[in-house]
């Protein structure tokens, strides 16, 4: 079993729908959380960053992490053709700066 | 303003050829990363940094190495290309936060 795991989808949705992300991890030892975007062709940028547990909103992006289940989402409202990109989770332990990343789930907004 | 550039954006070379990429950041970070990113298995660490002179081997570290001798630097180096290292790298750096700042990739074909 890998230390995250992620669905790659793809996901294809249309313009204003509600998205969500999911990833699972199985390292009870990780507290911190973030979910990137990566463009096309382009470099990974983080999104959001999560530390424990709990909610984390910003704009039309929430994310939760809800380590009893070991158990981390991204939520988006309002999707918009801009979001389409390939979204990635990633996970850090307390005293390392190394992540851990899942496979990313590319995310196709259609107009 | 700061950044982090790789270079060259992208490379064709033969097996068993010795292949070096370039990675720089003007952040003045001490933590460096480098990434390959193939389908269907995301991002994956290769060799880290956490300060001059300081290297770590990552999850698919056999048949790269790195060596850092000053902060803004860390160069890539495969020893002898191999049809498996075709693959899209990246490399990132971190002031401590854990966000990691990714530079925009170097596509590499070994032929």
């Amino acid at each position: 079993q890998k230390e995250v795991e992620q669905d790659p989808g793809p996901l294809s949705v249309p313009e204003g729908a509600i998205v969500s992300l999911n990833c699972t991890y199985s390292n009870s030892a990780f507290q911190y959380f973030m979910w990137y975007r990566q463009y096309s062709r382009k470099g990974p940028e983080l999104l959001m960053y999560t530390y424990s547990s709990g909610n984390k909103e910003d704009g039309r992006f929430t994310a939760q992490v809800d380590k009893s289940s070991k158990y981390i989402s991204l939520f988006i409202r309002d999707s918009q053709p801009s979001d389409s990109a390939t979204y990635l989770c990633a996970m850090s332990g307390r005293g390392s700066e190394k992540l851990v990343f899942g496979k990313g789930m590319k995310l196709t907004v259609n107009p | 303003d700061a950044e982090i550039t790789q270079s060259p954006r992208h490379k064709i070379t033969e097996t068993g050829r010795q292949v070096t990429l370039a990675c720089h950041q003007t952040w003045n970070h001490n933590n460096m990363f480098w990434y390959r990113q193939d389908l269907g298995h995301g991002l994956r660490l290769i060799h880290y940094s956490y300060g001059v002179h300081d290297t770590n081997k990552g999850e698919v570290s056999d048949g790269y190495s790195v060596s850092r001798s000053n902060t803004e630097d860390l160069p890539l180096t495969l020893e002898s290309a191999a049809s498996s290292q075709t693959s899209v790298y990246f490399c990132a750096s971190s002031g401590g936060s854990r966000n990691q700042y990714f530079g925009p990739g170097t596509r590499l074909l070994v032929l």
